[in-house]
């Protein structure tokens, strides 16, 4: 079956340091990929997503590549704010024919002053 | 109004109450969900409904029951639940069959406690 692997929280980071959230798949086809984010007290926001491999998908200074060789869509940032603060979820879905999605355990981040 | 809403936003009730979450998608979306989030533990995918026909029930207890009365709509009834039944209670609306990288768009939740 599908599954995605996230690296386990808590990531604690200093203002401007370098961000990296691991995420590995497991899935047949040719999977679309996805992060979302969840502020406090809120839903879950689509923050990027590729629909196939070597797609580099970016938002708000996020980035993350489809790598389909090892199978792999970390998530990556330069400079992180305090604003960042947030629990990110790495997605996938299976491709034409099945729209559900897998959804990874969440990575909780908090960064500091 | 775009977006998919959710109401309401929070809820107390207690465990002899009936009451019931309401989400409202205006993306044209066909395809829409239930999901619950506990603290310390993963999205769980309570019922899909997809095309306003019920396509994935979880395992979900007869306590949740939930009502697809149209695309646009879903709701959540609940009656006699539990402690542990909180949770927040997230909606989510997508596109079915076939266009799946467009991925989900959710609601902010429901924070629903039970006393």
């Amino acid at each position: 079956g599908n599954s995605v692997t996230q690296m386990e929280g808590p990531v604690t980071l200093s203002e401007e340091a370098f961000l990296t959230i691991n995420c590995t798949y497991t899935a047949t086809g040719y999977p679309s990929l996805f992060w979302y984010v969840q502020y406090p007290g809120e839903g879950l926001q689509l923050l990027l997503k590729a629909t196939k491999a070597d797609d580099k998908g970016s938002n708000k200074g996020f980035e993350a590549t489809y790598r389909k060789e090892t199978t792999s869509f970390h998530l990556e940032k330069g400079s992180v704010q305090v604003s960042d603060s947030a629990v990110y979820f790495c997605a996938l879905a299976p491709g034409a024919g099945s729209y559900q999605l897998t959804f990874g355990k969440g990575t909780k981040l908090s960064v500091i002053p | 109004e775009t977006g998919v809403t959710q109401t309401p936003r929070h809820l107390v009730m207690g465990m002899t109450n009936k009451k019931s979450l309401k989400c409202e998608q205006h993306l044209g979306h066909n395809a829409m969900y239930w999901y619950k989030q506990s603290a310390k533990k993963p999205l769980e995918l309570m019922f899909v409904y997809s095309l306003e026909e019920r396509v994935e029930n979880n395992s979900v207890p007869s306590r949740f029951s939930p009502e697809c009365p149209n695309s646009s709509h879903l709701f959540l009834h609940l009656h006699t639940l539990q402690p542990e039944d909180s949770a927040l209670y997230l909606c989510a609306s997508s596109q079915s069959q076939g266009r799946s990288n467009y991925g989900y768009t959710f609601g902010s939740g429901t924070r629903l406690t039970v006393v």
